[in-house]
C-alpha cells in the first residue's frame, strides 16, 4: 500500500526566503507525482505534474522534482510571498490501480 | 467553463438521515473521485469511476454509495449518516488518473 509522507508539517519564513517542501513515498512504482495548493476553506488547485519518466516541472517560480529511486519528491519556492501562504499536498498515483494517495500536507506561511 | 461544482457547500444531519451529495463537470472527464478530509488524517479516497456505469471502492468506502450513469455526474450518497461521517467532502476529476486532477470546491458536512 502507498504511503505518503510531506516533513515538515508545518514551515513559518520571512518573505523573500526560497523554501523547500518535502514528500517521501513508500512505493517506487508510483506513476506520477502530483503538488496541489489548499487555501482555507476552499478546494485543491493543482500546481505542477510530474509524470514517472520526467525528473522535473516548473511553472513560474515553483520547480518540483521527482526521485522514484529514492522515494522523494520535492517542491521549490522561489523569493516566497505572503500570497503563497496555504497548504501544499503532494499525491502519488500507483499507475495500475487508477488511485491517488495524498500527504497531509505542509501548511506554509509566508511573513511580510 | 464551470469546472467541478459541489452543492450543497454546507449540510447538517441528524444521525441515521440520508443524503445525496451532487458532483458535476463540464469538461468531458472520464475519471471521477470522491475524497473526505479530515484533521489529522489527509484526504482519503472513498469511491472512484473511470467512466460512466463503471465505479469501485477506494480506502474508506463504507457506508457511502455512488453510481455513474452520465459522464458528467458522479453524486455520493450517505445511506444512514454517522458522526464519523463528519468532515469535507471533495469531488475531482481528471481525463485519466494519472492526469492534473480538477476539485471541487467541497462540502462540509455535520452529522449530529
Amino acid at each position: 500500500k502507498q504511503e505518503v509522507t510531506q516533513i515538515p508539517a508545518a514551515l513559518s519564513v520571512p518573505e523573500g526566503e526560497n523554501l523547500v517542501l518535502n514528500c517521501s513515498f513508500t512505493d517506487s512504482a508510483i506513476y506520477n507525482l502530483q503538488w496541489f495548493r489548499q487555501d482555507p476553506g476552499k478546494g485543491l488547485t493543482s500546481l505542477l505534474l510530474i509524470q514517472s519518466s520526467q525528473r522535473e516541472q516548473t511553472s513560474g517560480r515553483l520547480n518540483a522534482s521527482l526521485d522514484k529511486s529514492s522515494g522523494r519528491s520535492t517542491l521549490y519556492i522561489a523569493a516566497s510571498q505572503p500570497g503563497d501562504s496555504a497548504t501544499y499536498l503532494c499525491a502519488g498515483e500507483g499507475g495500475s490501480n487508477y488511485k491517488l494517495t495524498f500527504g497531509k500536507g505542509t501548511l506554509l506561511t509566508v511573513n511580510p | 467553463n464551470a469546472g467541478v461544482t459541489q452543492t450543497p457547500k454546507f449540510q447538517v444531519l441528524k444521525t441515521g438521515q440520508s443524503m445525496t451529495l451532487q458532483c458535476a463537470q463540464d469538461m468531458n472527464h472520464e475519471y471521477m473521485s470522491w475524497y473526505r478530509q479530515d484533521p489529522g488524517m489527509g484526504l482519503r479516497l472513498i469511491h472512484y469511476s473511470v467512466g460512466a456505469g463503471i465505479t469501485d471502492q477506494g480506502e474508506v468506502p463504507n457506508g457511502y454509495n455512488v453510481s455513474r450513469s452520465t459522464t458528467e455526474d458522479f453524486p455520493l450518497r450517505l445511506l444512514s449518516a454517522a458522526p464519523s461521517q463528519t468532515s469535507v467532502y471533495f469531488c475531482a476529476s481528471s481525463y485519466h488518473p494519472a492526469d492534473t486532477q480538477y476539485f471541487g470546491p467541497g462540502t462540509r458536512l455535520t452529522v449530529l
